[in-house]
Order: structure tokens, then sequence, then C-alpha cells
């Protein structure tokens, strides 16, 4: 089915250990998104890539980097997780800037570090 | 920074009951989203709205955008055991593109 793809689904990671999210779309949007959810806190923007070969920082980058691999990919890495990254992590994309369509989202990786 | 809020954060009604929830912004917004999240699911676009004092409806649920876009409300006519989730607002924040979303508002609808 067409969407976003984000893996693994689950992931238990203990303090210090470094992991990589996977987040793939086919839709052939330019803009990519990544999400961190807290309860009762919504969705806090991590980075971003308004288009391919670009990445910003969002409302809370501390602690993550990305890559904008190609297109289609854009990976969120946690270099030292820490107890305070355990969240549910959302990719979203795009078709451009201020899209009329919203956005596309993934169906979250729920992390929790030890 | 740009504030988005979102009352209520909890809503519990009965089932045939109507349901809305408020989203104000600081800051004058360009467009609003809004998108339900199921409980344990992901958010899902709705709709999105442009014009001051837009009105749009899907079905049961009517959408407003103030004449000021500064405040927007999602309006649910009797809800079903369907409607449960948590509805969010999104808007993008001065001279961002991108959206900030608010809290969200949990809907309980109890049979």
């Amino acid at each position: 089915n067409a969407g976003v793809t984000q893996t693994p689904k689950f992931q238990v990671l203990k303090t210090g250990q470094s992991m990589t999210l996977q987040c793939a779309q086919d839709m052939n949007h330019n803009s990519m998104y990544w999400y961190r959810q807290d309860p009762g806190m919504g969705l806090r923007l991590i980075y971003y890539s308004a288009s391919e070969g670009t990445t910003d920082k969002g409302e809370v980058p501390n602690g993550y980097n990305v890559s904008r691999l190609n297109k289609r990919e854009f990976s969120l890495r946690l270099e030292s997780a820490a107890p305070s990254q355990t969240s549910v992590y959302f990719c979203a994309s795009s078709e451009r800037q201020g899209s009329d369509y919203g956005y596309t989202f993934g169906s979250g990786t729920r992390l929790t570090v030890v | 920074g740009q504030q988005v809020m979102q009352i209520p954060q909890y809503q519990h009604v009965q089932e045939g009951e109507d349901f809305t929830t408020y989203c104000n912004s600081s800051t004058t917004l360009s467009n609003i989203q809004w998108y339900k999240q199921r409980p344990g699911g992901h958010p899902v676009f709705l709709i999105q709205l442009v014009k001051s004092g837009e009105v749009k409806k899907q079905k049961r649920l009517t959408f407003q955008f103030g004449e000021a876009k500064k405040n927007s409300s999602l309006h649910i006519t009797a809800t079903q055991t369907t409607d449960v989730g948590t509805y969010f607002c999104a808007g993008p924040s001065g001279g961002s593109y991108i959206p900030t979303f608010g809290r969200g508002t949990s809907l309980i609808v109890h049979p």
C-alpha cells in the first residue's frame, strides 16, 4: 500500500546505546519530517527535510541526527540514547511545502530507553 | 514562539451527543489543519482551512476558521463510537510553512 513506512515498530534500548529509525515514502513527496509524541504533549517536530539534500532543525533536535538518503528515505539517529528519549516517533511526508493535502504519517516507532 | 492551544484536553460524551474542540493561536495563521488519531494509531489528515471565516463540512464534522485566522473549531454532530480518538489542530508559525501542533483533544464516547 502507498504511504509512509517506518521500521522498527518497537524498540527497547539501554541508556547510551545508539540506533537508527528508518522511514521511507512511496508517494514521491518532496518534504519529510520526524516528530516525537509524548503523553499530553502533542506532536513535536525534531527535524525536517524540505527537499532532497536539505535538512533543518525543528523544535526539539537535541540528541538526534538525521539523513535524507534520497527522495524516498529519511532516517533519524540517536547516537547515545537517554531515558528522556522514550517516546513514540512518527515520520511524515508532504507533497510540497505548505501542501494543501496535509501530512501523511507512518505508523510510528515506540521506543523505550531503560 | 507561536503557541497553538487546544481545549478541552479531554471530553467524555454519550453516544449521540455533540462534541466541539477549539484551537487558538497567539498569532495569525496562514492555514489550519485538522488531524485525527485513533488510540494506538497515527495521525490522519482530515482537512485544511485557508480562508478567513471558512466553513467546511465532512458528513457529521464541521470545521470553522475564524475571521481573524487565529482560531478554529471542529464540531461533531451526534457522536458515534467510531469518533473516538484524539483530534489535533496544526497551524504554521510565523514565517514558516511547518505547522505547530496543538496538544490535542481526546474524545471518549460512551455507548
